[in-house]
């Protein structure tokens, strides 16, 4: 298996402009979490699913923020409007119950200008 | 307060150093605890999980301390290769497939 896989792996937007954050899980995975990473605050959760449902969005900033897992290989994270402090390293991760681990994705680097 | 806290270091040691890290939770509830390893510009990945009784992994030792609220990671023999950024995390439920509250992490640089 590849693993979890991100794209795009690096992103620069203009502040204002809608951002769309992809990831395809691992096979067989029916959990899915969506990290953002900053120096400041280190890996936050911001929203899990289980066999695509959302379970937990508390983490989610505010409403400019959306996920979505209309299947159970592919997910998105979708900013709109993208402001300059959302600027982070945005990690997608997924596990199953057998496993104790979290796998995750090598990330999407997020700067907003 | 956050809810799992570590000393952010660095920890500057020589090779064939021991170091020990520590890290503290608040929710007296938590059931797993694991030690995550995270390479510079990299992904976090699993180190170990970290049980009642303590475990090793080779030159690594984890121990948790339930009624103190404190896990700690033991290193010894410190090679170059160790040199990354080591994440302690919680989780409210068992196993890694809920919620993993993640502390900020520990620096730790190994010297030649």
């Amino acid at each position: 298996d590849a693993g979890v896989i991100q794209s795009p792996r690096h992103e620069v937007t203009e502040m204002g402009q809608e951002v769309t954050l992809r990831c395809k899980p691992i096979s067989g995975h029916d959990y899915l979490f969506w990290y953002r990473q900053t120096m400041m605050r280190g890996l936050e959760l911001l929203i899990y699913f289980n066999n695509n449902v959302p379970i937990d969005d508390s983490g989610m900033p505010e409403d400019r923020f959306s996920a979505k897992m209309p299947n159970a290989s592919f997910s998105t994270l979708k900013i709109q409007p993208s402001e300059p402090r959302d600027s982070a390293v945005y990690f997608c991760a997924s596990g199953d119950r057998i496993n104790t681990e979290a796998f995750f994705g090598q990330g999407t680097r997020l700067t907003v200008v | 307060r956050k809810e799992v806290e570590q000393d952010p270091g660095p920890f500057n040691v020589p090779e064939g150093a021991t170091v020990a890290f520590n890290c503290t939770y608040s929710n007296s509830a938590s059931q797993s605890f694991f030690w995550y390893r995270q390479d510079c510009r990299k992904e976090p990945k699993l180190l170990m999980s970290v049980y009642s009784s303590g475990n090793e992994d080779g030159r690594f030792t984890a121990q948790l301390n339930r009624a103190s609220q404190y896990i700690s990671l033991l290193i010894r023999d410190s090679k170059l290769s160790d040199s990354a950024t080591y994440l302690c995390v919680v989780s409210p439920w068992g196993g890694a497939t809920n919620k993993l509250i993640f502390g900020t992490g520990t620096l730790l640089a190994v010297q030649p």
